[in-house]
């Protein structure tokens, strides 16, 4: 009953390489998200998706590529891999909601150890 | 643009002594402060949230509260045990909740 998941969990790559990395959520939600943590922890916001299409870009270089073929996933492409790409990267899920508030509790996915090398 | 400071970045306390955690925030559009436990090579976990329009939260040991007037919202943890042990963020929701920003987290060592 996993509620989100990730592959591949691990990833080891050449300089120069193009990698994907896919996320599915089994919850229903409308909301997916992509999050890099690098090697002191800090979790940074990349990309945000509703119902497919894009919402936030956080100024990530071209190289990133995200794709959501349907609201159950959200798929990472990454081109010409760079050194500094080295993290695990989180995908995670969220249902807004209606109110004084639409926001709610993200789920994250195991995360996926991408290393350059 | 957007920030959420959050100290300490390492805090250490002998087992069933409190935790105390605190953050900033700058965009006064946020209206969502969640906090995530991330256990060493685990995924976040959100532990305890507010709303902008509730001043305190409590469950349990973990409680929180919010001063919107002066950005500040803080986690406290009464009793701590060794399992709370992790890395703790704080976050601020904001731009229809679509856009999380993240303090920098917590080491919490609990000490037995």
């Amino acid at each position: 009953d996993t509620a989100v998941s990730q592959t591949p969990k691990y990833l080891v790559t050449q300089m120069g390489n193009d990698k994907s990395i896919k996320c599915e959520q089994n919850l229903g939600h409308d909301t997916m998200y992509w999050y890099k943590q690098d090697s002191k922890k800090f979790l940074k916001i990349m990309f945000s998706y509703n119902n497919k299409e894009l919402i936030i870009n956080e100024t990530v270089p071209n190289r990133f590529s995200p794709k959501s073929p349907d609201k159950a996933h959200l798929n990472l492409h990454i081109n010409s891999l760079e050194l500094g790409d080295s993290a695990v990267y989180f995908c995670a899920s969220s249902q807004r909601v209606t109110g004084v508030s639409p926001n709610n509790e993200q789920f994250f996915g195991p995360g996926t150890r991408l290393t350059v090398l | 643009g957007e920030n959420v400071e959050q100290h300490p970045s390492t805090l250490s306390v002998q087992e069933g002594d409190s935790a105390v955690i605190k953050c900033t925030y700058s965009d006064s559009a946020s209206n969502y402060f969640p906090w995530y436990k991330q256990e060493l090579g685990k995924r976040p976990q959100l532990i305890i949230d507010i709303r902008s329009n509730v001043g305190e939260k409590k469950d349990q040991r973990i409680a929180v509260t919010l001063n919107k007037t002066a950005k500040h919202f803080s986690l406290h943890i009464t009793e701590t045990q060794p399992e709370d042990s992790a890395v703790y963020f704080c976050a601020a929701s904001t731009s229809g909740g679509f856009k999380t920003i993240f303090g920098a987290g917590t080491r919490l060592f609990v000490k037995a």
